[in-house]
């Protein structure tokens, strides 16, 4: 199960949103030291984004404002100085085990 | 580039059956796992079934297991879910994505622009 916090956040333009992710098992893999863990940006509309995966790598053409970060079972998402176009819904993903895993989802919006 | 089209949403009584295609293009298909994923009304992603590169493997979310099959047929780029015995909280929209790996271990990326199903008498 992957539990996010909060479930949604106002934040000011140019401010920073962080959101958690907590997994009920351990998603670091022993063999090679990584996290099995992802995360999506998702707006009304249109499918998942793809925005980080082994839990801190960002997806090509990502900006940078988008950090991940944590390992085991919490991890976060950072957005630096959100701009309007972050306006979404975002979740995280453990694919370490099956079934694959969302968290319920965080809506970020504008304050 | 990478492309993924659903096709085969629409709305349909309880009880029957449903198939959703998803044709892709821009990378050798027969080469990677795919997955699909649905996401109903006011809720989150819920993952249901992937396929192996060959179509040899399949898994299901126990939400789905003995209703829906995830096949494939790779001389025409294309993912199938046959879904039979739909129920209402079925309704969703449904996404076919593509996995990194040839057995499915990864993320989603990318994703296919989705296809409604609603199931309802």
């Amino acid at each position: 199960v992957m539990i996010q916090s909060p479930d949604s956040l106002a934040v000011s333009l140019g401010e920073r949103a962080t959101i958690n992710c907590k997994s009920s098992h351990s998603v670091l893999a022993s063999a090679n030291n990584k996290n099995y863990l992802a995360w999506y940006q998702h707006k009304p509309g249109q499918p998942p984004k793809l925005l980080i995966y082994w839990a801190s790598t960002r997806e090509s053409g990502v900006p940078d404002r988008f950090s991940g970060s944590g390992s085991g079972t919490d991890f976060t998402l950072t957005i630096n100085s959100l701009q309007a176009e972050d306006v979404a819904v975002y979740s995280c993903q453990q694919y370490y085990i099956t079934p694959w895993t969302f968290g319920q989802g965080t809506k970020v919006e504008i304050k | 580039q990478v492309q993924l089209v659903e096709s085969g949403g629409g709305v349909v009584q309880p009880g029957r059956s449903l198939r959703l295609s998803c044709v892709a293009s821009g990378f050798t298909f027969s080469s990677f796992a795919m997955h699909w994923v649905r996401q109903a009304p006011g809720k989150g992603l819920e993952w249901l079934a992937v396929i192996s590169y060959d179509g040899n493997n399949q898994y299901y979310a126990d939400s789905v297991k003995g209703r829906f099959t995830i096949s494939r047929d790779n001389s025409k780029n294309t993912l199938y879910l046959q879904m039979n015995s739909l129920r209402g909280e079925d309704t969703a929209v449904y996404y076919c994505a593509k996995a990194p790996t040839n057995t499915g271990t990864g993320w989603f990326d990318p994703w296919g622009q989705g296809t409604l199903v609603t199931v309802s008498s």
